[in-house]
């Protein structure tokens, strides 16, 4: 079985751009969460989404959102990029049993200058 | 929200000894803990989860215990490797509602020298 694979895997962008990464769950999971992961605050939850509905959000703001779709491959969309955004972003994808292993993707590494 | 506390200093030990980690939380008894090993620049990768339960784990050289008296879980590595250098995470679910809303430790870091 494939695992899970991001898109693009580098990225660097400058301060109030927008940026959109995505995201390839392992076959058959239905449930994909994105985590922020920096050196300051580890890694971070941003949100799940499962069945193409967020189920779960975390504390960030608006700026950042997300979406899955009906093959369950989910995009996250950074607007108006901040020099605190650059960081690591990680999906995660699981059948969506709450005790079920979650399976991480390399990630995104993303650069604001 | 949850808590959690990992030694955020390095563990550094000698090739062929136990490796021992802690991870403490606060705030309720969560179902079940779960452990991670991060290796730079790489995802996180699944080691073991162990529920509330369930005392200890365990799985080759791994074992886990789980204390929620305490609220704190224990990782231990046997007959330890260099191979076995990496960030251990350790993580809990936010609530025990549906969901897969993590929140993990700072992570610690293992250096296992030959």
């Amino acid at each position: 079985k494939a695992g899970v694979t991001q898109t693009p895997r580098y990225l660097i962008k400058t301060r109030g751009q927008q940026v959109t990464l995505s995201c390839s769950p392992i076959s058959g999971h239905r449930s994909v969460s994105w985590y922020q992961q920096t050196p300051g605050q580890g890694l971070q939850f941003l949100f799940e989404y499962f069945s193409e509905t967020q189920r779960n959000k975390g504390n960030f703001p608006g700026r950042f959102s997300g979406r899955q779709f009906s093959n369950s491959r989910s995009e996250m969309n950074v607007s108006t990029l901040e020099l605190g955004d650059s960081a690591l972003y990680l999906c995660a994808s699981s059948s969506g049993r709450q005790d079920e292993t979650q399976y991480f993707g390399p990630g995104t590494r993303l650069l604001v200058l | 929200s949850q808590k959690i506390e990992q030694n955020s200093e390095a563990l550094n030990i000698q090739e062929g000894k136990t490796a021992t980690l802690t991870c403490n939380y606060t705030n309720y008894s969560p179902a079940y803990l779960q452990w991670y090993r991060q290796d730079p620049g790489r995802g996180p990768v699944f080691l073991l989860l162990i529920r509330e339960n369930e005392k200890e784990k365990r799985k080759e050289r791994l074992k886990v215990t789980f204390d929620t008296t305490l609220k704190q879980s224990l990782f231990h590595i046997t007959a330890s490797q260099p191979a076995d250098s990496a960030t251990y995470l350790c993580a809990l679910p936010e609530n025990n509602n549906a969901g897969n809303m993590l929140t993990f430790g700072g992570g610690t870091r293992l250096m296992v020298k030959p």
